[in-house]
């Protein structure tokens, strides 16, 4: 069955850098549009990243962008988001998730990693 | 780019019928059929409950339904129960900037 589940998540400094990965199973990452997600503590989901299932198209949020960078290896079945010139405001929950629809973008995440919690602090 | 706008709360008792809006604007909800709608219980990952406006994902009950008019989406859960009780977020397609935005979420409370 279909199974993702984060790592590397962890406390670092502001100004620091940070790499979470997503390792995969029940699918190839070259069939799906994969995305990175969070949750700021109080407050509402925030949509971050995206990679496309060629793997030749990312977007990410103005918030991020700049900073954040969206990647994967289909061999190993690892998606990952390094996280650069991190913030207070970057503290929150980070999940991956699959796109719904095989191939294209739904924009429907239908399965989604447990979270990986990133707190930034001095 | 600017959230979609979610009531913060909505309420119903077990049996009713609660629907909750998405408010956007003519470059997402408006112009492109990419809403989508998740269910988020505290300390759980989101579930996704509809996609594409109306698609309902395979195992979703089908008292979840989906629509759309204009720039405002709608999420009807009809027949709640106690278990619906959760936190309830739309997503939209931007197309001005081919990004995705969210509501900032409607805490659904079955009385």
């Amino acid at each position: 069955q279909v199974q993702l589940v984060e790592s590397g998540g962890g406390l670092v400094k502001p100004g620091g850098s940070l790499r979470l990965s997503c390792a995969v199973s029940g699918f190839t990452l070259s069939d799906f549009y994969m995305n990175w997600m969070r949750q700021a503590p109080g407050k509402g989901l925030e949509w971050v990243a995206k990679i496309g299932s060629s793997g030749t198209f990312t977007k990410h949020a103005e918030s991020v962008r700049g900073r954040f960078t969206v990647s994967r290896d289909v061999a190993k079945n690892l998606l990952y988001l390094q996280m650069d010139s991190l913030r207070a405001e970057d503290t929150a929950v980070y999940y991956c998730a699959r796109d719904a629809d095989y191939y294209y973008d739904s924009f429907g995440l239908l399965y989604w990693g447990q979270g990986a919690l990133v707190a930034v602090s001095s | 780019q600017s959230a979609l706008a979610q009531p913060p709360a909505a309420s119903g008792s077990p049996g009713q019928s609660v629907t909750i809006s998405c408010t956007g604007t003519r470059n997402d909800v408006g112009d492109y059929n990419y809403v989508s709608w998740y269910q988020h219980h505290p300390g759980k990952a989101p579930k996704l409950l509809i996609y594409e406006v109306k698609k309902r994902p395979s195992g979703v009950p089908t008292r979840f339904s989906g629509s759309k008019s204009g720039t405002t989406a709608s999420l009807t859960v009809s027949g709640l129960q106690a278990e619906d009780e959760a936190d309830y977020y739309c997503s939209s397609f931007v197309g001005r900037n081919n990004l995705v935005v969210f509501g900032g979420g409607t805490k659904l409370t079955v009385l």
